[in-house]
């Protein structure tokens, strides 16, 4: 039962333009939903994250929308550079604070 | 600053051997997740200590897996016995249980079993 999904397993963008990076979830006891970028041969580093009750989380180039009635998140990047080349993952939070993990979406910022 | 520290990075076994691998948490948090990753199943949650007791453990995929956190600066995962099928990156992180429970990751062990 994969309660976070990343639909996309890649992803190849622009230097310059936006990425956008989707995820959607069936769990509608998730308190926080959360993004995490991870370079090869490293742990998962936390990027950004959007409480249940909003739509909208922004820090810097990087911006969560939230549609709770889809229960669908989207991750932009803007504008997209090659440091951010690495997989994306999106994973939500309940109350236990267990964090669910979707599977990845790798992401590839060309020149 | 030092993030969560995990040893050994690499570990190569054989089968029916036994694998113990160790964490160390961010100095100060009291929650310490195991995960493990793998490409058919990505990350998932193994077992995860509040204040040094296991709260769920409900992700550990059978008994050869054991977890234990003697005290909040140190946390082991041991198989017994090792079986090729376990071969993944394992993943330890801690959170200092704020708002949002962020979570800090280590940089994994890779665990090969022959």
């Amino acid at each position: 039962d994969q309660q976070v999904k990343q639909n996309s397993p890649s992803l190849s963008v622009q230097e310059g333009r936006i990425s956008i990076l989707n995820c959607d979830y069936t769990n509608s006891m998730f308190d926080y939903f959360l993004w995490y970028k991870k370079y090869p041969a490293e742990g998962p580093t936390f990027l950004i994250s959007i409480s249940s009750i909003k739509d909208k989380n922004e820090d810097g180039r990087f911006t969560v929308f939230l549609n709770k009635s889809a229960k669908h998140l989207s991750l932009h990047i803007v504008p997209s550079q090659p440091g951010d080349s690495a997989v994306y993952f999106c994973a939500g939070i309940g109350t236990a604070s267990k964090l669910t993990f979707g599977t990845g979406t790798r992401l590839q910022v060309t020149l | 600053d030092a993030g969560v520290i995990q040893s050994p990075r690499h570990e190569v076994t054989e089968m029916g051997q036994e694998v113990t691998l160790r964490c160390k948490p961010i100095s100060g948090h009291n929650s310490l997740f195991w995960y493990r990753q793998t490409m058919m199943r990505g990350l998932e949650l193994l077992i995860y200590f509040n204040n040094n007791v296991p709260i769920d453990d409900s992700g550990m995929p059978e008994d050869r897996f054991s977890a234990k956190m003697p005290n909040a600066s140190f946390s082991t995962l041991k198989i017994q016995p090792s079986e090729p099928r376990d071969s993944a990156v394992y993943f330890c992180a801690s959170s200092d249980r704020t708002e949002t429970d962020t979570q800090y990751f280590g940089p994994g062990t890779r665990l090969t079993v022959l």
